[in-house]
């Protein structure tokens, strides 16, 4: 059974600040997504990556993806409130089509 | 381009009551699935459907929940009879599931269920 972990599970933070989430899984995987959601909102889709070594970045958020050691990370820099959200990473594994939510990070930036 | 359409938004119901929500995919989507997100956790796949049949109905617990995708458009998820646990949102999301559209899935707004 596939395993998606992130932690922190609750991050807070000061604007201007820079931290990383991070995401593991347990098996071999050829898509890993970022999702934003907001409170009492849908998933707003943030970056798709596909393969080892892929890194995207949108804005304050770069996020990148080391399959070998089943590993993505979303960084973000000099954080602002309007960050402020709850973000998911989530797994497609080999061979399958259907996405595994790990748990989410909250994310609250404060002035 | 049109969004996944998912109603009602909101629904209040007595346990043991049954209640269904509908959600209509993007134009062309073949791929539809149904995922539950309880307050404070991921969502979790209840079922996905690649045109009108059923691809992976491993965790809908079958006994109280069923799900329908008739002509391979639009879906319904029914549960009956509801219990407190079934208290979430209900997302619906489709997908063309290829390299030109990027991979990506398209999520709905959710129906937000809460049984009393």
């Amino acid at each position: 059974e596939l395993k998606v972990e992130q932690n922190p599970l609750f991050l807070s933070m000061q604007e201007g600040k820079n931290y990383t989430i991070y995401c593991n899984y347990s098996t071999t995987s050829d898509r890993l997504y970022w999702y934003r959601q907001d409170p009492g909102k849908s998933l707003e889709s943030l970056f798709v990556l596909l393969s080892n070594g892929a890194v995207k970045q949108e804005g304050r958020l770069m996020a990148s993806l080391d399959t070998k050691a089943r590993l993505s990370t979303l960084h973000i820099t000099a954080a602002v409130h309007d960050l402020s959200a709850t973000y998911f990473c989530a797994v497609v594994p080999s061979g399958y089509s259907t996405l595994t939510f790990g748990k989410g990070t909250m994310l609250l930036v404060s002035p | 381009e049109a969004g996944v359409a998912q109603s009602p938004r909101y629904k209040i119901i007595e346990k043991r009551q049954s209640v269904a929500f509908w959600c209509n995919p993007i134009s062309g989507h073949a791929t539809l699935y149904w995922y539950q997100q309880i307050l404070g956790q991921g969502p979790k796949l209840l079922i996905q459907f690649q045109n009108n049949g059923v691809v992976d109905d491993s965790q809908l617990p079958k006994d109280r929940f069923s799900a329908e995708r008739l002509k391979g458009v639009d879906s319904t998820l029914k549960i009956q009879p509801a219990k407190l646990e079934d208290s979430a949102v209900y997302l619906c999301a489709s997908s063309l599931g290829s390299y030109l559209s990027g991979y990506g899935y398209t999520f709905g707004s959710g129906t937000r269920l809460t049984v009393v």
